[in-house]
Parts: C-alpha cells; structure tokens; sequence
C-alpha cells in the first residue's frame, strides 16, 4: 500500500547511545517532516525537507540531525540520547507542487522512543 | 507566528450525543485549515480540510466551516459512535514561507456506549 513508512516502531535506549529513525515514503511527494509527539503539546515539528537536497530547522531541532538521502527517504539521528527525548516520533510527507491542490500531510504509524 | 488552540481535554460523552471541539487559530492573511483524526496506535489521517472563508469541510458525519470573522474552525458531529473515540489536532498551514502544518494540542475524545 502507497503511504509512509517508518521504522522501528518502537525502541529503546541508554543515555547517551544514538540511533536512526528511517522514514520513506512512495508517494512522488517532496516535501517531508519530523515531528515528536509529547502528552498535552500535540506535535511540534523537528526538521523539515522542502524538497531532495534541501533540510531546515523546526521548532524543536536541538539534538537532532537529518538527511534527506533522495526524494524517497528522510532519516533522523539522535546522536547522544537523552531522557528528554523520548517521545513518539512521526514522519510526514506532501505534495507542496504549486500546481496541485495541498491535500495535507500524509504520516507514518510512529516510532516510540523511550531513552532510559 | 501562527499559531492554533483547543479546547481543553480529554472529553467523554455516551453515544449519539452531539459532538463539538473547538479550534481557533492566529494567522496572518487567509490560511487553510484541517482537522486529523489519530486513533490508538496510529498516525494522524486528515479528516477534512477547508481553504477559504465560509468554506465547510466535511467527513465521516464530521463537519467544520471556516470562520474568518471568529478566526475559527470548530468540529462537530451530530451523532458520535463508539468508534469515533480518538485524538482530534486541529492544524493550519499560512500563507507565506514553507508549507508546514501548525497544530494544535490534541483533543481526546472518549465515546461510552
């Protein structure tokens, strides 16, 4: 089935240790996201990636990398875990075409992180 | 910045009874506005967008207009289901730089049978 998809679903790490969050989509969209997910704060966006070759800050993006490997793929990296950072994370995607209606993002079923 | 606000939760209410959740937001200029739907143990769904004033999205016996005047996009349905028990964001997305969705806290909405 088209969609989002992202893996692991679910994790969990030491202080300190670092993973990867991989996220793809086969869709043909563009633009893609990361988002975090936390009780009572709804999701606040991460990085972003408007289109292959380009990734910008979010609104939470500290201890956090990204790379958007090829329209397809958008990976985040959490170099140094912290208790802080666990939360559910989720990848998005869109089509941000100028000449196609915005029909919203299009997410992935999660990944939950728990860094112990 | 934009920014978007909902009503507070969690709310519970027994089937078939009328559902309202409210969203407001601040923007500049005209923004679109959406509301997700996120059931347990999934991503969010885009359950109905609207992109003018006076516009009314609508799904599932969802609905919810556009209101510029009260800078509003308040969801309601008039009969909810056992199954419709799930996190509700309401979110924008402005009008000037990259297209990125602004939501709001979530809602969590409980239906007893």
């Amino acid at each position: 089935n088209a969609g989002v998809t992202q893996t692991p679903k679910f994790q969990v790490l030491k202080t300190g240790q670092s993973m990867t969050l991989q996220c793809a989509q086969d869709m043909n969209h563009n633009s893609m996201y990361w988002y975090r997910q936390d009780p009572g704060m709804g999701l606040r966006l991460i990085y972003y990636s408007a289109s292959e070759g380009t990734t910008d800050k979010g609104e939470v993006p500290n201890g956090y990398n990204v790379s958007r490997l090829n329209k397809r793929e958008f990976s985040l990296r959490l170099e140094s875990a912290a208790p802080s950072q666990t939360s559910v994370y989720f990848c998005a995607s869109s089509d941000t075409n100028a000449r196609v209606s915005f029909y919203g993002y299009t997410f992935g079923s999660g990944t939950r992180l728990t860094v112990v | 910045g934009n920014s978007v606000t909902q009503m507070e939760g969690p709310v519970t209410l027994s089937e078939e009874a009328f559902l309202t959740i409210n969203c407001t937001y601040t923007a500049t200029g005209y923004p679109s506005l959406f509301w997700y739907v996120q059931y347990p143990g999934e991503g969010l769904q885009l359950l109905l967008k609207a992109t003018k004033a006076d516009d009314k999205g609508s799904n599932k016996g969802f609905e919810a207009t556009y209101r510029k005047e009260t800078t509003s996009f308040h969801l309601e349905k008039g009969s909810v289901q056992v199954s419709d028990s799930a996190v509700y964001f309401c979110a924008l997305r402005g009008i000037q730089g990259a297209q990125k969705l602004v939501f709001g806290q979530g809602t969590r909405l409980t239906i007893n049978p």
